[in-house]
């Protein structure tokens, strides 16, 4: 069974960080590009980031670019996701999906979510 | 800014037939992308319902299904059931933006 299991949500005040994960199984980690997906409460989907099997390419929504950083480590099968100088607005709660490639974006499964809250 | 277009509703009697629009550009459904829907039931993670503007995962029941054409896209759902009162994504990749893109959803209410 293929499972995304995320990890390292919570509460930060604005401008700190925090560092999601997300451990993957049931599938050959290095042959799909993984995303990070998040969905603001009450809120439709964003695309957060993207990174491809081998980390060359990676894509960043602008409302993230600058601030949260995309990295994998395929000999862990995991996904990480660096969010510095957190706002308000990222919000939400942080789903980990995967794709066959950065542009075949069929994303499937999702993770259940981790919740990450900023406010002071 | 690039946009794919959902009604923000749409809502149907038991047994009765919906679509779901989905209007995108040239920069992403006009450009060849493909699009895929998603189904998020309350309280639930996304679950991938149709890939690659036609086709259904294993295990979607086949009273659901997906057209493409140009920079529109739609979601048909025959057979109207309760357990389908969900909320409705299409999603595809944006080229301008280097990743993916949802549409603003389209919930669904069985009257």
């Amino acid at each position: 069974e293929v499972l995304l299991v995320e990890s390292g949500g919570g509460l930060a005040q604005p401008g700190r960080s925090l560092r999601l994960s997300c451990a993957a199984s049931g599938f050959t980690f290095d042959d799909y590009a993984m995303h990070w997906v998040r969905q603001s409460p009450g809120q439709g989907l964003e695309w957060v980031s993207g990174i491809s099997w081998n980390s060359a390419s990676i894509g960043y929504a602008d409302s993230v670019k600058g601030r949260f950083t995309i990295s994998r480590d395929n000999a862990k099968n995991s996904l990480y996701l660096h969010m510095n100088s957190l706002r308000p607005e990222d919000t939400a709660l942080y789903y980990c999906t995967k794709s066959p490639t950065l542009t075949n974006v069929r994303f499937d499964p999702w993770g259940q979510g981790t919740l990450v809250t900023v406010s002071s | 800014q690039s946009v794919l277009t959902q009604p923000p509703s749409v809502s149907g009697a038991p047994g009765q037939r919906v679509t779901i629009s989905c209007t995108g550009s040239s920069s992403n459904l006009g450009a060849n992308y493909d699009v895929h829907w998603y189904q998020q039931l309350p309280g639930t993670a996304p679950k991938l319902l149709i890939y690659a503007n036609t086709n259904r995962p294993s295990g979607v029941p086949d009273r659901f299904s997906g057209s493409k054409s140009g920079i529109s896209a739609s979601l048909a759902i025959t057979g109207l059931q309760a357990e389908d009162e969900a909320v409705y994504y299409c999603q595809t990749y944006e080229s301008s933006l280097g990743g993916s893109l949802f549409g603003g959803g389209t919930k669904l209410t069985v009257l």
